[in-house]
């Protein structure tokens, strides 16, 4: 079963602080996989995305990671902000699909 | 650029009636998607329109659902009649491109969504 685990589900920092975030994914065959970040009553709003080739890809303080041997990805946000205070999605898409594979999201709480 | 808009942002119905949800895609994008989140659980995929022809519906729930997409231009959702079930956030995105191209031109850009809640 194609499936998409995120970890943890919520999580609080302080301003400053670094985090990390985890995803899983059992979606076979692999295309993709995609960061998104989602404010409250917003769309999700795309990160990054990176193919089965790429191990690291960065866009500011965001800098997403992926094992496709292990089918883990990571995402670590450095020096974190109180706008970073949002949901963050993994996506995964499988080759020759038309569908995204979607996690449940890591609710991100950035406090002062 | 205006991006992905959605009307209306929320809904209220009651058990049996009929609602249609509307996606105006950013422009020039031939690709447009729906997915749905219900409470607690993951977005999932719906379907894929390509301009006005429907590529993948193989996510729509049953056959109260009806997609549109006359002119390849705007998208229309109708769920008739609505049931308890069909309660959640109702996301529209568009691409330029689906597979094939650079990864910047796969990108889907989402809409707010229309929170849907059947009584």
């Amino acid at each position: 079963k194609n499936q998409v685990e995120q970890s943890p589900q919520s999580l609080i920092i302080l301003e400053g602080k670094n985090c990390t975030l985890q995803c899983n994914y059992t979606v076979s065959p692999f295309s993709n996989l995609r960061w998104y970040k989602q404010d409250t009553g917003r769309g999700p709003v795309s990160l990054t995305i990176m193919t089965f080739s790429e191990n690291t890809k960065s866009n500011g303080r965001y800098t997403a990671t992926l094992d496709a041997d292990t089918k883990q990805s990571s995402l670590h946000i450095t020096a974190s902000q109180l706008s970073d205070s949002a949901s963050y999605i993994c996506v995964v898409r499988q080759t020759g699909a038309n569908n995204l594979f979607f996690g449940t999201g890591t609710r991100l709480t950035v406090i002062p | 650029e205006a991006g992905v808009t959605q009307f209306p942002s929320h809904s209220v119905i009651e058990k049996g009636q009929t609602v249609t949800l509307r996606c105006d895609p950013i422009s020039g994008h031939d690709n447009l998607y729906w997915y749905r989140r219900v409470m607690g659980k993951e977005i999932k995929f719906l379907l894929h329109f390509v301009k006005e022809s429907k590529q993948d519906e193989s996510g729509m729930p049953n056959n109260r659902f009806l997609a549109e997409r006359t002119g390849g231009t705007y998208s229309t959702l109708k769920v008739q009649p609505a049931e308890l079930e069909d309660s959640g956030v109702y996301f529209c995105a568009s691409s330029q491109d689906f597979s094939g191209g650079s990864l910047a031109k796969n990108i889907q850009y989402f809409g707010a969504g229309t929170r849907l809640s059947v009584l």
